[in-house]
């Protein structure tokens, strides 16, 4: 049975600094990865999404890796906004679309 | 553009209720089809998935059952409800299953 972890479960930063999110997962035999944003009381909208064959995603100021091996994404957030706060979740997606998905961290970055 | 539409955003009823959530998708055809539910401050639970109309796969045992009566449409319901049946509730869609997941707005019940 798969399972993700996403650790650290919460992260305060200060506004332009980068930082890294860290999503793990113990069956390595995943089609894709994909990164989610979650606003509060919100759905999740699509970041990004790295197929099992690719190491990593680009959009804008993030950056997502793959690393299937040791079953390992993290996702990249470059000079960070206030308006990057929210909660990231990673999903993966093991068996044709049923997806598992980590709890999620928290992101607050303060002006 | 492919768009998902999902209602109502919020919904109080009472213990024993029947409910019923629906969600539509538009500009695809023979999506594939989730239901996942959201426990506070956890990740996504997969409920159920469908890959056509009438084709239901259920994924955890529960007081809830799964319709798609067409192509692009998705119904979440339950004769009795429970007061473990509140959460977050969100729709979801894929072209295929190695395609993104593209997610409605979401429904907040509380069963009290």
């Amino acid at each position: 049975k798969q399972e993700v972890t996403q650790i650290p479960a919460a992260l305060s930063v200060p506004e332009g600094e980068n930082l890294v999110l860290n999503c793990s997962f113990t069956d390595s035999a995943i089609y894709n990865l994909q990164w989610f944003r979650q606003d509060p009381g919100k759905g999740l909208t699509s970041l990004l999404l790295i197929q099992s064959s690719q190491r990593e995603q680009t959009s804008g100021r993030l950056n997502a890796s793959l690393d299937k091996s040791s079953g390992r994404s993290t996702l990249y957030i470059a000079a960070s906004q206030p308006g990057d706060s929210a909660t990231y979740l990673c999903a993966a997606n093991t068996n044709a679309g049923k997806s598992t998905f980590g709890d999620g961290t928290t992101l607050t970055v303060k002006p | 553009s492919q768009t998902i539409h999902q209602w109502p955003a919020t919904l109080v009823q009472p213990v024993g209720s029947p409910l019923s959530l629906e969600c539509t998708v538009e500009g695809t055809s023979n999506p594939n089809l989730y239901w996942y539910r959201q426990a506070a401050g956890r990740g996504l639970q997969l409920l159920f998935y469908s890959v056509g109309i009438g084709q239901i796969s259920s994924e955890v045992p529960q007081n809830l059952s799964a319709s798609r009566p067409q192509d692009r449409q998705f119904i979440l319901s339950s004769k009795k409800l429970l007061l473990s049946d509140s959460g977050f509730y969100l729709c979801a869609w894929s072209t295929d299953g190695n395609s993104p997941l593209h997610f409605g707005n979401g429904t907040r019940l509380t069963v009290t």
